[in-house]
């Protein structure tokens, strides 16, 4: 079971660009990386997913080294709207997915 | 609205008393998933369900817990004789399933439980 780990908070500014790293040493070849942001007393939300490399989406980046022990999830230009919960998880199988307790993001005006 | 939905989205019980939670996945999605969430902490993965079949249970899944998915469509968590340890946002999601590692879950707004 791949676990992972992260900060427990981040404060950033409005406008500035944020970088939540994960780091995930016992990631197995198959595994993938995914990010999900939660809101209080919300389902968590799908963010991001890769593998290796860089994947982009319309809300987000996700970096992954070469050795893919660590993912880092960058948050381009945050507003206030992005303060939330942000988790990263790793899992060949989406039935051992472990959260953790997650970053909490809080974004100052 | 297509995303996952579950019904009640609070409840509010007295201890002992069973409660029943109601989950409908996105209508494509095979597989059913349960978490229980409580304050500050990340959701715990409770049960999985591909189909009808439940093929997986965690150990934080008492004996007083049951997960069905009688058609392999919507699915319902019971919870018997509840104990105030219990209070939790419980939280549904559901995937298309395919290749692993790969299956996005996507989760429902969740049902707030309180025991007094």
């Amino acid at each position: 079971l791949a676990k992972t780990t992260q900060p427990i908070s981040m404060d950033s500014y409005e406008g500035q660009e944020v970088n939540i790293t994960c780091s995930h040493n016992n990631i197995a070849t198959n595994d993938y990386i995914t990010w999900y942001q939660q809101f209080p007393s919300q389902g968590p939300r799908f963010i991001i997913q890769g593998y290796k490399t860089k994947v982009t989406n319309e809300v987000a980046s996700l970096f992954i080294p070469a050795d893919r022990k660590s993912s880092t999830l960058s948050l381009p230009r945050v507003s206030l709207s992005d303060t939330a919960v942000y988790y990263c998880l790793v899992g060949l199988n989406f039935n051992k997915f472990y959260f953790g307790s997650g970053t909490k993001l809080n974004v100052k005006p | 609205d297509t995303g996952v939905s579950q019904d009640p989205r609070h409840k509010i019980t007295k201890r002992g008393q069973n409660v029943t939670f109601r989950c409908d996945p996105i209508s494509e999605h095979n597989r059913l998933y349960w978490y229980r969430q409580t304050l500050g902490q990340g959701p715990e993965f409770l049960t999985y369900f591909q189909n009808e079949a439940q093929l997986e249970k965690s150990r934080l899944l008492s004996d007083r817990f049951s997960a069905e998915r009688p058609k392999g469509s919507f699915s319902t968590l019971e919870i018997q004789r509840t104990e105030q340890g219990d209070s939790a946002m419980y939280l549904c999601a559901s995937s298309r399933g395919g290749l692993a590692g790969r299956d996005t879950q996507y989760f429902g707004p969740g049902t707030r439980l309180t025991v007094l």
